[in-house]
């Protein structure tokens, strides 16, 4: 089955400064990549997503990167702020086969944003 | 229009009880997963239904089951309760034409 990686699982930036969240996974066919954010005691909120057949999707301050060959996708987060502070993860899916939807997830990263 | 919805919003129960967690999509959504988040760790991939019918199951023993009912809503059983079930149970919904799957706030369920 999916198995995704994802690094680092805690970090620190300044505010302003620019963050990035790096995911490896492993099936080739996996097609679909969206990024959940999840505030303490929240729901894992979508805030971006990309599909195989595209290599970059942005999104105001917020980018992703997909790169098939090597099987790993990022996330980064430019001029960030105090309210960007919570647990990123990433997923993996292949995308609407048959209607299916399992996402398989990393272990997060905890993005704190200080002042 | 609302988002999905789960209740219980907090359950506590003993070892060896018994669950049952509800779960209602957003309307127009004909998909249900259900997703296990023990703290400090990504959702894990439980169950899948669309129109009714199982769809995908994860990794997780006998003890959990599903069910999807004609108005689309779920509902997750769990018996023989372990302390190990102690977690966070997250719904997600989803068209059956996209791939992108919106979460509900989840039940957190503690087993003492």
């Amino acid at each position: 089955g999916e198995n995704v990686e994802q690094h680092p699982s805690t970090l620190s930036v300044q505010e302003g400064d620019s963050a990035v969240i790096k995911c490896t996974y492993s099936d080739s066919a996996s097609n679909y990549f969206p990024w959940y954010k999840q505030e303490l005691g929240k729901r894992p909120q979508l805030i971006i997503d990309i599909r195989s057949n595209v290599g970059e999707k942005k999104d105001q301050r917020i980018a992703v990167t997909l790169n098939k060959t090597a099987k790993h996708f990022s996330l980064h987060i430019t001029e960030t702020q105090p309210e960007d502070s919570a647990v990123y993860f990433c997923a993996a899916h292949r995308g609407n086969t048959g209607t299916a939807s399992k996402l398989t997830f990393g272990t997060g990263t905890r993005l704190q944003v200080t002042l | 229009d609302a988002g999905v919805t789960q209740s219980p919003t907090h359950l506590i129960k003993t070892r060896g009880q018994h669950v049952t967690l509800r779960c209602s999509p957003i309307s127009g959504h004909k998909s249900v997963s259900w997703y296990q988040q023990v703290l400090g760790q990504g959702p894990q991939f439980i169950f899948q239904y669309y129109e009714k019918e199982e769809r995908g199951r994860g990794n997780f023993p006998d003890r959990f089951s599903a069910r999807q009912f004609p108005n689309y809503s779920s509902e997750l059983n769990v018996n023989a309760l372990l302390l190990g079930d102690s977690a966070l149970y997250l719904c997600a919904s989803k068209q059956g034409s996209t791939d992108t799957q919106y979460f509900g706030p989840g039940t957190r369920l503690t087993v003492l």
